[in-house]
């Protein structure tokens, strides 16, 4: 089975802190990223990666910052939490290729305080 | 315009019935489609893909109608454990997917 790991499950941070989610797949895929999740809003992608060493704004990038230097992990910084960043924050990745599936995480639930 | 948009829903529907959802896109260039299954506090999951000429797993049928731009899914004889939201799925180039918002589809005894 594919799986994508996201080591922190429930964070709480205080405003201004530095937050790092960190993010592990197994399956060598090639694509990895990040997207938040809201009420009512669905699904929105923050950044992405499609190789090592190389990322891709999204939709929202504004306060985030992403780093891939390894293949398997992708992490999303929030280099200085606000209380509009507090959210659930998935990580996925997929291989290469049109119809190929994209995997989740479990989910980082982030809340700023 | 959202560039997918679907009903959010709550349908409501006693099990054994019959439901349809329907995503509309707005990107004619969209190439894969798909519909994902979430679970409340859960990640979402790959439900099923949808291909041009239709498709139907067990339970459930998906439909892609590129001229009117939208996609549908067909859930018949619905049980407890159908109760999610389920998210329309579509890449738009690239690697690029956008996810519509999702409806919730509850089914009660």
């Amino acid at each position: 089975d594919v799986k994508v790991t996201q080591s922190s499950r429930y964070l709480v941070k205080r405003t201004g802190e530095k937050v790092f989610l960190e993010c592990v797949q197994d399956m060598d895929h090639e694509n990895m990223f990040w997207y938040r999740q809201d009420p009512g809003l669905g699904l929105r992608l923050i950044y992405f990666s499609y190789d090592v060493k190389m990322k891709e704004k999204g939709d929202i990038p504004e306060g985030y910052s992403v780093s891939r230097e390894k293949k398997e992990r992708f992490s999303l910084i929030l280099e200085s939490a606000s209380t509009n960043q507090t959210s659930m924050y998935l990580c996925a990745s997929s291989s290469t290729g049109a119809g190929n599936t994209i995997y989740f995480g479990e989910g980082s639930w982030l809340t700023v305080v | 315009r959202k560039e997918v948009e679907q009903d959010p829903g709550p349908f409501n529907v006693p099990e054994g019935a019959t439901v349809a959802f329907n995503c509309t896109y707005s990107n004619s260039a969209s190439q894969s489609f798909f519909w994902y299954r979430q679970d409340c506090r859960k990640e979402p999951k790959l439900l099923m893909s949808v291909y041009s000429s239709g498709n139907e797993d067990g339970r459930f049928t998906a439909q892609l109608n590129r001229a009117s731009q939208y996609i549908s899914l067909l859930i018949r004889d619905s049980k407890l454990s159908d109760s999610a939201t389920y998210l329309c799925v579509v890449k738009v180039g690239g690697n690029k997917l956008v996810f519509g918002a999702g409806t919730i589809l509850r089914v009660k005894s």
